[in-house]
């Protein structure tokens, strides 16, 4: 079992639709962190948030401590969302590990 | 500023030789981190090094090995190498040890071994 699991694996969608992404980890943790890479490699940090909630513009991103549980939500969404969405546990020995990332695709 | 910055971009290389990648962190960034992402998977953490000493190591075999520079920019060197290597290679600078703070990732080195 992967320390870190996403679901869903693929996710599609219609412009406007509000998305929804899964995070489980099993490690102990000092922070997560959610990523989006685009087609061609390029990785953005999104979030990086240890209890609570937090948002940019029409991502928010929730984490329960207690159930080791996070989710990323994006309101409204639009087809520039499209990306692969990651999420990464930074544990106490100073490494992440990642999930294996949702990749989501948003129709006009 | 400049972002994180990699090269080269691309790297075609033969099994058994041996490949140096390159990495700037952002000015002001002391943690240099370094990725393999094989096609279809997440990154997996190779190593990390903060004020040129190494703070942490993936479960990688000593063919991969690391430095980093007093100017805190960083090489990752990878000998002998094998058809797996074949990889996107992620590096990240972060302003301290890397697991509180944010990471800033580079566009990455593809590398394909042939």
């Amino acid at each position: 079992k992967n320390e870190v699991e996403q679901s869903p694996q693929n996710l599609t969608a219609q412009e406007g639709e509000f998305i929804t992404i899964n995070c489980s980890y099993s490690v102990g943790i000092s922070a997560l962190h959610w990523l989006q890479q685009h087609p061609g490699g390029g990785i953005v940090s999104l979030f990086m948030l240890s209890s609570g909630k937090k948002k940019h513009g029409r991502l928010i991103a929730t984490i329960n401590i207690q159930e080791k549980h996070s989710s990323l939500h994006i309101t409204a969404s639009h087809p520039r969302d499209s990306a692969v969405y990651i999420c990464a546990a930074a544990d106490y020995t100073d490494k992440l590990i990642f999930g294996t990332g949702t990749r989501l695709q948003v129709f006009p | 500023d400049a972002g994180v910055t990699q090269s080269p971009t691309h790297l075609i290389k033969t099994r058994g030789q041996h490949v140096t990648l390159r990495c700037s962190p952002i000015s002001g960034h002391k943690s240099v981190s370094w990725y393999q992402q094989v096609l279809g998977q997440g990154p997996q953490f190779i190593f990390q090094y903060y004020e040129k000493e190494e703070r942490g190591r993936g479960n990688f075999p000593d063919r991969f090995s690391a430095r980093q520079f007093p100017n805190y920019s960083s090489e990752l060197n990878v000998n002998a190498l094998l058809l797996g290597d074949s990889a996107l290679y992620l590096c990240a600078s972060s302003r301290q040890g890397g697991r509180t703070y944010e990471q800033y990732f580079g566009p990455g080195t593809r590398l394909t071994v042939t």
